[in-house]
């Protein structure tokens, strides 16, 4: 069990410009989650996927967000042309139900810190 | 949506103290977790606790879900305590399973 892992850790970009960040979940785990987390807030859910598909999505991601999960391994979430309200830290989770109730136990990444100039 | 409110927002410690953090929740829960936030942005998980009582070391959590609260105490402080703690509930009547945080108890513990 290595964890949630996340790639890049920081990016900066330019107001207009396109960006990609990837997250690998704990191996078996076939839930996977987005957040982000801006400056002195907690974390505000994005979307989740179960395996490959994409079951819920926040009105936080607007049309300029996308996130997949393609083989229902890791995941992507792009936002293309970022402005500087999209400066965040963006958090990926994962969890497996072992317990056989609804809940599931939610473990996160360190995190992508993305800043728009 | 579900409502959580955490008290204090910000709480100073003399190292070997003890506290209380308190998460207080407007629905009933499937799930609740309490995490440290380190200065990194790593978010560690501390207790996965619906209902309750846990202990690990030096903290221990309470959930009475009836009442909408949650308790975590830290004892005999370390500096190395200090950072964000977040609570976080998954809400019963909430599609998915999405953690909904509050925002927030930030400690430092100072030597």
């Amino acid at each position: 069990d290595t964890g949630v892992s996340q790639d890049p850790r920081h990016k900066i970009t330019k107001r207009g410009q396109n960006v990609t960040f990837r997250c690998d979940p704990i191996s078996e785990h076939n839930r996977l989650y987005w957040y982000r987390q801006t400056l002195g807030q907690g974390p505000e859910f994005l979307t989740y996927f179960q395996n490959e598909a994409q079951l819920e999505k926040s009105r936080l991601l607007s049309d300029r967000f996308s996130a997949e999960r393609p083989k229902g391994s890791f995941s992507t979430l792009e936002i293309q042309r970022t402005e500087q309200g999209d400066s965040a830290m963006y958090l990926c989770a994962s969890s497996q139900n072992l317990r056989g109730d609804f809940s599931y136990e939610q473990y996160f990444g360190p995190g992508t810190r993305l800043t728009v100039t | 949506g579900i409502q959580v409110e955490q008290s204090p927002p910000d709480l100073i410690l003399q190292e070997g103290a003890n506290s209380t953090l308190r998460c207080n929740f407007s629905d009933s829960v499937n799930n609740l977790q309490w995490f440290h936030q380190n200065p990194w942005g790593q978010l560690i998980n501390l207790f996965y606790i619906p209902s309750g009582t846990k202990q690990n070391g030096r903290l221990s959590a309470t959930t009475v879900a009836t009442e909408r609260y949650s308790l975590l105490y830290i004892s005999s402080s370390q500096t190395t305590d200090s950072g964000v703690y977040f609570c976080a509930v998954e809400a019963i009547k909430a599609a998915g399973n999405k953690l909904t945080f509050g925002g927030g108890t930030r400690v430092l513990v100072k030597p």
